[in-house]
């Protein structure tokens, strides 16, 4: 079993949708990062969080340290959102990111 | 400011030959993180590297070293390339420490034949 669990593993949805992609994880950790990977291999870094909720523009994160889950929504979604999510963890002590597998959200118009 | 550099971008070698990629953190970074994504099996931690110290080791065998410079700068070396270390190879940069923001650079893509 993986560290980091991510589900959905793909996601189809129309443009305007409310998207949630969550983040399970099986180890302890000092923080939490959503990242997002457009194809050709660019990652950019959504969020990193310890605890409770954090919101930037249409994208939202939260965590449940007790539950060891995370959520990433999305409100209204729209095309330039395709991409790939990974949920990653610094793992408490040593603080090396392990990363879930990638959820891949495809957006249509 | 200017982001992570890594170069090259793009990188053809053959079996048995060794290959060194270079990554240039954000000015005032001093931490530099190492990955490398493959198909199968995902985004993986390789090293991190802090006031020129190698502070975290991931599961990689000892073909794959690195160093930090001064600078911050980093580089990453592979000696014997085999097949499977054809790859995404990503660094990233934070202030301190790899619990903090990490920003991503643009990867050297290694195709080894």
């Amino acid at each position: 079993k993986n560290e980091v669990e991510q589900s959905p593993q793909n996601l189809t949805a129309q443009e305007g949708e409310f998207i949630t992609i969550n983040c399970s994880y099986s180890v302890g950790i000092s923080a939490l990062h959503w990242l997002q990977q457009h194809p050709g291999g660019g990652i950019v870094s959504l969020f990193m969080l310890s605890s409770g909720k954090k919101k930037h523009g249409r994208l939202i994160a939260t965590i449940n340290i007790q539950e060891k889950h995370s959520s990433l929504h999305i409100t209204a979604s729209h095309p330039r959102d395709s991409a790939v999510y990974i949920c990653a963890v610094n793992n408490f002590g040593n603080e090396k990111l392990t990363f879930g597998t990638g959820t891949r959200l495809t957006i249509i118009p | 400011k200017a982001g992570v550099t890594q170069t090259p971008r793009y990188l053809i070698k053959t079996r048995g030959q060794q290959v060194t990629l270079s990554c240039s953190p954000i000015s005032g970074h001093r931490s530099v993180s190492w990955y490398q994504q493959t198909p199968g099996q995902g985004l993986q931690f390789l090293f991190e590297y802090f006031s020129e110290t190698q502070r975290n080791k991931g599961n990689f065998p000892g073909r794959f070293s690195g160093r930090q410079f001064s600078n911050s700068r980093s580089e990453m070396n592979v000696s014997t390339l085999e097949l499977g270390d054809s790859a995404l190879y990503l660094c990233a940069s934070s202030l301190a420490a790899p619990q903090e923001t990490q920003y991503f650079g643009p990867g050297t893509r290694l195709l080894v034949l």
